[in-house]
């Protein structure tokens, strides 16, 4: 399957707790993005690496939230100290520049008890 | 802050029967809308990428129109099928950003 590959798919940890999420995007996207998606409401965007270089945050992405592209292909999304309002589905997404349209992962959904 | 309303939020509809719904978004600024299906448990399947004004797309049953000056699209699904049951979520790209702005999607179910 070349698609975009997230893992995990749920992750359920306790408040306070560190979790990590991984995006292994189509190998030849340069551009990679992350969503997030709480109930009821459509994605909203994170941050987004062209190649290794991470241009944007949005201001949703609390100093509790980094994400890393170290060598321009897999990306991580690290959540410090989780809180219950970070129970969302997290997606990642990739596409090629100036190809035209974003290809999405399945997404983490993330449970905070 | 970039506003993308879509309704209705939820639509239960007969198998067979025909649906549309609307994204409505900011008409300046415009550089693309898209529109993605979400089934559960899958990845966002994209649709269509809709850029010119008066843009009409089709795929099978499923067609979509665009007006940039109004700053609103419609999605059409004729002879709905249990299989069409989703949520569909259009995306607009401001000009000057990069990023996808959602809206909150409309979720369909089709009885058979």
């Amino acid at each position: 399957d070349t698609g975009v590959s997230q893992d995990p798919r749920h992750k359920i940890t306790k408040r306070g707790q560190n979790v990590t999420f991984r995006c292994d995007p189509i190998s030849e996207h340069n551009r990679l993005y992350w969503y997030r998606q709480t109930l009821g409401q459509g994605p909203e965007f994170l941050t987004y690496f062209q190649n290794e270089a991470q241009l944007e945050k949005s201001r949703l992405l609390s100093d509790r939230f980094s994400a890393e592209r170290p060598k321009g292909s897999f990306s991580t999304l690290e959540i410090q100290r989780t809180e219950q309002g970070d129970s969302a589905m997290y997606l990642c997404a990739s596409i090629r520049q100036g190809a035209g349209r974003e290809f999405f992962g399945p997404g983490t959904r993330l449970t905070v008890l | 802050i970039l506003n993308v309303e879509q309704s209705p939020q939820s639509l239960h509809v007969q198998e067979g029967d025909s649906t549309n719904f609307t994204c409505s978004f900011p008409s300046s600024n415009f550089y693309a809308l898209h529109w993605y299906r979400w089934e559960t448990a899958k990845s966002p399947e994209a649709l269509f990428v809709m850029t010119l004004n008066g843009d009409e797309k089709k795929k099978g049953r499923i067609s979509a129109t665009l007006n940039t000056k109004e700053g609103y699209s419609y999605l059409y699904i004729k002879g709905s099928q249990p299989e069409d049951s989703a949520t569909y979520l259009c995306a607009f790209i401001w000009n000057a950003g990069n990023m996808l702005t959602f809206g909150g999607g409309t979720r369909l179910m089709v009885k058979p």
